[in-house]
């Protein structure tokens, strides 16, 4: 099924560790975004792109690193990770807007 | 930069019923885009309707419809004959035409229905 596809689905992490989430989409989208949901806190956007190779600051973009080497795919990067970065994580992606955003299931990411 | 308000406390509904989930916005943006998600517990963001701000008649996607009330800036969505299947967090969103299609959430609103 065409869609966006997140990777992995649960982490836990140590205090200090890095990791990388993986989203990959298949829709041919040029718009592909991070965020982040906390309890009450609704949906916050980390990072986005509007292009390959192009990466841009959203809300809340300290602690995290972005790349969009390829189209298809836009990796999210924590070079040391921290309780505070615990979190779910959301990838999605958008073509016109009026179609909304294609989401990924998400990545449930703890950090102890 | 955008702002959406949803404030509502935690709603139930009845089978059946209709229920309508309050958002306000706020934006100095001439044309934007106003969205609804549905968020089950099993954690998927589902996309459920769009309203541009120069539509002029409201939008309506099957039991979803939102009303658009744009001097007031508010696009409440009224879901018509709910379902169980509806339980759920529902969120509402909005992005600038000229944002590059970036969205701005709301905080939710969660409605459990009851048969």
């Amino acid at each position: 099924n065409a869609g966006v596809t997140q990777t992995p689905k649960f982490r836990v992490l140590k205090t200090g560790q890095s990791m990388t989430l993986l989203c990959a989409q298949d829709m041919n989208h040029e718009y592909m975004y991070w965020y982040r949901q906390d309890p009450g806190m609704g949906l916050r956007l980390i990072h986005y792109s509007v292009g390959e190779g192009t990466t841009a600051k959203g809300e809340v973009p300290d602690g995290y690193n972005v790349s969009r080497l390829k189209k298809q795919n836009f990796l999210l990067g924590l070079e040391s990770a921290a309780p505070s970065q615990t979190s779910v994580y959301f990838c999605a992606s958008s073509g016109p807007l009026d179609r909304g955003y294609t989401f990924g299931s998400g990545t449930r990411l703890t950090v102890v | 930069a955008q702002k959406i308000t949803q404030t509502q406390p935690g709603m139930f509904v009845q089978e059946k019923e209709a229920v309508t989930l309050d958002c306000t916005y706020d934006t100095s943006d001439p044309s934007y885009g106003l969205f609804w998600y549905k968020q089950p517990s099993s954690g998927e963001m589902i996309f459920l309707i769009y309203q541009g701000s120069y539509d002029q008649q409201n939008a309506t996607e099957g039991r979803y419809s939102l009303n658009f009330q744009k001097a007031r800036k508010s696009a409440n969505l009224v879901i018509s004959a709910s379902q169980l299947g509806d339980s759920a967090m529902y969120f509402c969103a909005m992005s600038a035409y000229y944002g590059n299609n970036r969205l701005a959430f709301g905080k939710g609103n969660q409605v459990v229905v009851i048969p």
